[in-house]
């Protein structure tokens, strides 16, 4: 099945211990997102990519980055990861770059600082 | 940039009874109106929405109004059953950005 899928699900890491989150799509979609949803908030846009380029938004901190190095994959970085960063991370893609289209979540991956 | 209110933030009824989640937005510009479910620990799944030039949809149980005009739009659950307890987020969409509400927590009592 054409899906959105993230590895790993569940994630922990040390403060200050650099971690990558991955996510990887079937659907041969444009545009790929990065949410964090932190508990019982809504998701917040970190960044997106529509193809290749590269869309951050405004309040992202410097301590996240992303890669996509193909259609298919996206990676998140967390260089520093403090106890704020602790959140659910969610991965989405959508078809159309004029926007208008659903997006379509992965699983999530949980980060847990320690 | 866009902004999203979602009301209310909790909402309990008894099991068939209708529920309704009301949100506003801010940028006259938005085109695209999405609602997401959300079960405790799983991904938001797309339920309904509703694009700029449809003041109304509606699928089964659930139905969406948008009013331009007045920058509001509404999800409706009628005969509600126990597995529509779930956290819903209503959405606003400008090209490729998707602007989120705070959330309603519905809770469906048997």
């Amino acid at each position: 099945d054409a899906m959105v899928i993230q590895n790993p699900r569940y994630q922990v890491t040390q403060f200050g211990k650099p971690v990558t989150l991955s996510c990887s799509q079937t659907l041969n979609h444009n545009v790929m997102y990065w949410y964090q949803q932190k508990s019982s908030q809504a998701p917040k846009l970190l960044f997106h990519y529509y193809d290749k380029d590269f869309n951050n938004e405004a309040d992202t901190p410097d301590n996240f980055q992303s890669r996509r190095p193909n259609t298919s994959f996206c990676f998140l970085d967390i260089r520093s990861p403090g106890l704020g960063d602790a959140a659910m991370y969610l991965c989405a893609t959508s078809r159309d770059p004029g926007g208008a289209d659903e997006q379509y979540f992965g699983p999530g991956t949980r980060l847990t600082v320690t | 940039g866009e902004n999203v209110e979602q009301h209310p933030s909790t909402l309990s009824v008894q099991e068939g009874d209708s529920a309704v989640i009301k949100c506003t937005y801010s940028d006259s510009a938005s085109n695209y109106f999405p609602w997401y479910k959300q079960e405790l620990g799983k991904r938001p799944q797309l339920i309904i929405d509703i694009r700029s030039n449809v003041g109304e949809k509606k699928d089964q149980r659930i139905a969406v109004t948008l009013n331009k005009t007045a920058k509001h739009f509404s999800l409706h659950i009628t005969e509600t059953q126990p597995e529509d307890s779930a956290v819903y987020f209503c959405a606003a969409s400008r090209g490729n950005m998707l602007t989120f509400g705070g959330g309603t927590r519905l809770m469906v009592k048997p």
